[in-house]
């Protein structure tokens, strides 16, 4: 299996830009999660989707921050305008949730570092 | 407050060296805690879990838990350059995981 993929790997982008990162699961796992990791405030969950649809958006942090997971394939995470204070490595995470149980292992992704001038 | 804590070092220690690390936390709703290590530019990896209090064994690793305490250890033993990483504690309630600010790890050879 090929992990969960994440892309691009590295962005860079100007201020009030629009940035789309992309995530794509390990296959047959039904809970994805995005996180957000920078210096001062460490690994953040930032949305949780089980099979597909959004159940804890909590730690989106504004609604320039918006996510979706349109099949069970395929997730992305935008920032529309983007701020130089998103400037962090976000990283994609699933893992599989059976008969309402979560299972432990959560299977991170190698991240994508965005970098807002 | 946050709810895990985390010393986040660094810590150096030469090869061969037994490697501890620690986190504390106040949620009481926590039932599962776990190590993870993040090498540089990587994504964190799962190394060891527990659920309830005491020790858990995996090679050279050793996790323990206090829930009375709120304390929960890493040991490596017998340690390697390859250990040099980032070790981030975590606590899990349902699907929710909290992490601790990660321990960097560096082992000398």
């Amino acid at each position: 299996d090929a992990g969960v993929i994440q892309s691009p790997r590295h962005e860079v982008t100007e201020m009030g830009q629009e940035v789309t990162l992309r995530c794509k699961p390990i296959s047959g796992h039904n809970s994805l999660f995005w996180y957000r990791q920078t210096m001062m405030r460490g690994l953040e969950l930032l949305i949780y989707f089980n099979n597909n649809v959004p159940i804890d958006d909590s730690g989106m942090p504004e609604d320039r921050f918006s996510a979706k997971m349109p099949n069970a394939s395929f997730s992305t995470l935008k920032i529309q305008p983007s701020e130089p204070r998103d400037s962090a490595v976000y990283f994609c995470a699933s893992s599989a949730r059976r008969g309402g149980v979560s299972y432990n292992e959560q299977f991170f992704g190698p991240g994508t570092r965005l970098t807002v001038l | 407050q946050k709810e895990v804590e985390q010393d986040p070092g660094p810590l150096s220690v030469p090869e061969g060296a037994i490697v501890s690390l620690n986190c504390t936390y106040s949620n009481s709703a926590f039932q599962y805690f776990m190590w993870y290590r993040q090498y540089s530019r990587k994504g964190p990896e799962l190394l060891m879990y527990t659920y309830s209090s005491g020790n858990k064994e995996d090679g050279r690793f050793t996790a323990q838990v206090d829930k009375s305490s709120k304390y929960i250890s890493l040991f490596i033993r017998d340690s390697q350059p390859s250990d040099s990483a980032t070790y981030l504690c975590a606590m899990r309630n349902d699907y929710k995981l909290s992490f601790g600010a990660g321990t960097t790890v560096t082992v000398r050879a």
